[in-house]
């Protein structure tokens, strides 16, 4: 049964503190997203990559969040520093080229800033 | 720039009744999908239904089905014989053919099933 991991499920951190967020695609995968998701905002593109190029990280606040795909197993989102303001669930998605095929979620990172 | 809005914030229906979800969309382009996704309270983001904007007839899932009306652009979600299990979240979803994939959500609607 394939699906998108995510590590931590859940993660409390002081403000300031780096906060790393993994995430493994269903193998096979090419495209793999980052959202977010708030009461105030709802759900949000962050950046997505295809075939490990970054492809548009638009939504992402430049001057302390990064994502990276080391490899075509692992994307991480990194937060350094982070705020309160970053408190929320953030989602990983993978899905295959194609326009018919379907956009696969993970079951998010709860992240709480205090 | 695409946008999708919800209008319903909140919503409730009694087990086994029907019950319609409301979702508009703004585009200038005219290959693209909809979506219905739906979170339980787990917060996994389930599939529930896609329509694509070139095929007339309107999609259906078992007991979900959607009514698309691309020049008014309204996509609209039916669920009928409304079950327990469909209290949830549910948000409406717009992705272009020419923007890698991305979907666009709206604010979503949480439904209640009530026994």
């Amino acid at each position: 049964d394939a699906r998108v991991t995510q590590t931590p499920r859940h993660k409390v951190t002081e403000m300031g503190q780096e906060v790393t967020m993994r995430c493994q695609p269903i193998l096979g995968h090419n495209t793999v997203f980052w959202y977010r998701q708030t009461m105030m905002q709802g759900l949000e593109l962050l950046a997505y990559f295809r075939n490990r190029a970054p492809l548009d990280d638009s939504g992402m606040p430049k001057d302390r969040f990064s994502a990276e795909m080391p490899d075509a197993t692992l994307a991480t989102l990194k937060i350094q520093p982070s705020e309160p303001r970053d408190s929320a669930v953030y989602f990983c998605a993978s899905r295959q080229t194609g326009s018919y095929n379907e956009q696969f979620f993970g079951p998010g990172t709860r992240l709480t800033v205090l | 720039a695409q946008t999708v809005t919800q209008s319903q914030p909140e919503m409730s229906v009694q087990e086994a009744e029907t019950v319609t979800l409301s979702c508009t969309y703004d585009t200038s382009e005219s290959n693209y999908y909809l979506f219905w996704y739906k979170q339980p309270p787990s917060r996994q983001m389930i599939l529930v239904i896609r329509q694509e904007a070139y095929k007339q007839q309107n999609a259906t899932e078992n007991r979900f089905s959607v009514n698309f009306q691309k020049a008014a652009k309204s996509f609209s979600l039916k669920i009928s014989d409304s079950q327990l299990g469909d209290t949830a979240m549910y948000f409406c979803a717009f992705m272009s053919y020419n923007q890698g994939g991305k979907l666009i959500f709206g604010q979503g609607t949480e439904l209640s099933v009530k026994p």
